[in-house]
């Protein structure tokens, strides 16, 4: 099992560009997240999906979206890029967020870097 | 607001000493709490975790206390070695919000 894996490892945008970042899981885990990750920032939470077909905005939407195409697969799209984006972004799953102990397993990370 | 405080400097602990890092937090009641360990360039990696109900929790040279009436955990790591230098980041969670990260203690164990 590749666990969870994302695409791409690296990316260098221009203000405005866009891009979509992909994330899978062969968990067959229910819930998805989108965090990113500054340094002493922590991880914040960009959006999150519980179950397929539901999307939920987190701490820190502004400026992206999500879709859940599947079970297996949650993408981050920045319409238009801006520095303020510059992070490593983290994809993540489990089982059911709701359950009583919500262990999360992390993707590789994206390091983006917006001119 | 919620928040969850560790400490931002660096340990250096002496290797075959035991390390211990601490997560407070505020305006919280989490059902459990989570303890992550993370290497440069990669993403977190679950460890250990404890629920509100318990004291303390080992697993190998690993051993989580949680007191919800200081509102802190600490995390120790016993007989360190240098494998045991990375970043630990602290979480927190209960059923009826997701869980939030706090922005981790970088632990170097020198030889």
């Amino acid at each position: 099992n590749a666990g969870v894996t994302q695409t791409p490892k690296f990316q260098v945008l221009k203000t405005g560009q866009s891009m979509t970042l992909q994330c899978a899981q062969d968990m067959n885990h229910n819930s998805m997240y989108w965090y990113r990750q500054d340094p002493g920032m922590g991880l914040r939470l960009i959006y999150y999906s519980a179950s397929e077909g539901t999307t939920d905005k987190g701490e820190v939407p502004n400026g992206y979206n999500v879709s859940r195409l599947n079970k297996r697969e949650f993408s981050l799209r920045l319409e238009s890029a801006a520095p303020s984006q510059t992070s490593v972004y983290f994809c993540a799953s489990s089982v059911l967020w709701t359950t009583s102990t919500d262990t999360q397993y992390f993707g590789p990370g994206t390091r983006l870097t917006v001119l | 607001s919620q928040k969850i405080e560790q400490n931002s400097e660096a340990l250096n602990i002496q290797e075959g000493k035991t390390a211990t890092l601490t997560c407070n937090y505020t305006n919280y009641s989490p059902a459990y709490l989570q303890w992550y360990r993370q290497d440069p360039g990669r993403g977190p990696v679950f460890l250990l975790l404890i629920r509100e109900n318990e004291k303390e929790k080992r697993k190998e040279r690993l051993k989580v206390t949680f007191d919800t009436t200081l509102k802190q955990s600490l995390f120790h790591i016993t007989a360190s070695q240098p494998a045991d230098s990375a970043t630990y980041l602290c979480a927190l969670g209960s059923s009826a919000s997701k869980i939030i990260f706090g922005s981790g203690t970088r632990l170097s164990i020198r030889p």
